[in-house]
């Protein structure tokens, strides 16, 4: 099955750990994206990649580092630095940067 | 900041009846795109309309896109219980290369429909 599969979907992590969100596809997209999402703030941008070893910032970029590394791959580590980390993660992926994007089901994570 | 405002926030109708939700942005566009969202879940492609378009149409969805205005509208007619759901207008912007963009989103319009 081609998709985009984000994991884990819950994690739970101590307050001052770095945590790592992992999102892999298979659609041969060359675009990828991070995206957070907080109840009632819709979805803000956190990095973009358009090709491999290629990134971009988003709106939202302080605390979070990524890599692209292998095409399909574009893991989200999310550092100590984010001073408010708890949220709804969701990656997405597209052929280009200006079509259609498939969403992964979203890691939501924990911060206590 | 968000690149995309959509109003209304929230929308209850009864079945049957037409759901409007609109969209406004701020920069100029290559094509702006439509998503749904069940609770909890990731996002669903809808519907994508090209900067140069005014209107598209697919099954029971219509947009239409006024660049002039920097707005859009999703209309969903003849609504169901099955499309409550969270809607989202998307802004994909050139960044870059030819075909390199930059997908961002609003605030979304919670969409219940009634039985």
């Amino acid at each position: 099955d081609g998709g985009i599969t984000q994991s884990p979907k819950y994690l739970f992590r101590k307050e001052g750990q770095n945590v790592t969100l992992s999102c892999e596809q298979n659609l041969n997209h060359d675009a990828m994206y991070w995206y957070r999402q907080d109840p009632g703030q819709g979805l803000r941008l956190i990095y973009y990649s358009q090709i491999v070893n290629d990134f971009q910032k988003g709106d939202i970029a302080e605390g979070y580092s990524v890599s692209r590394e292998k095409k399909e791959s574009f893991p989200l580590t999310v550092t100590s630095a984010q001073k408010n980390p708890t949220a709804f993660y969701l990656c997405a992926s597209s052929i280009s940067g200006l079509t259609e994007a498939f969403f992964g089901q979203g890691t939501r994570l924990t911060v206590v | 900041s968000q690149q995309g405002e959509e109003d209304p926030q929230a929308l209850s109708i009864q079945e049957g009846e037409n759901a409007t939700m609109n969209c406004s942005y701020k920069t100029s566009i290559n094509n702006l795109q439509w998503y749904r969202q069940n609770s909890g879940r990731g996002l669903v492609h809808l519907i994508l309309i090209r900067s140069n378009e005014r209107e598209k149409h697919s099954g029971r969805l219509r947009v239409t896109l006024d660049t002039s205005k920097k707005s859009s509208s999703l209309l969903i007619t003849a609504s169901r219980a099955a499309d409550t759901a969270s809607y989202f207008c998307a802004t994909a912007i050139n960044a870059g290369g030819t075909s390199y963009g930059k997908l961002t989103f609003g605030q979304g319009t919670i969409l219940t429909v009634h039985p």
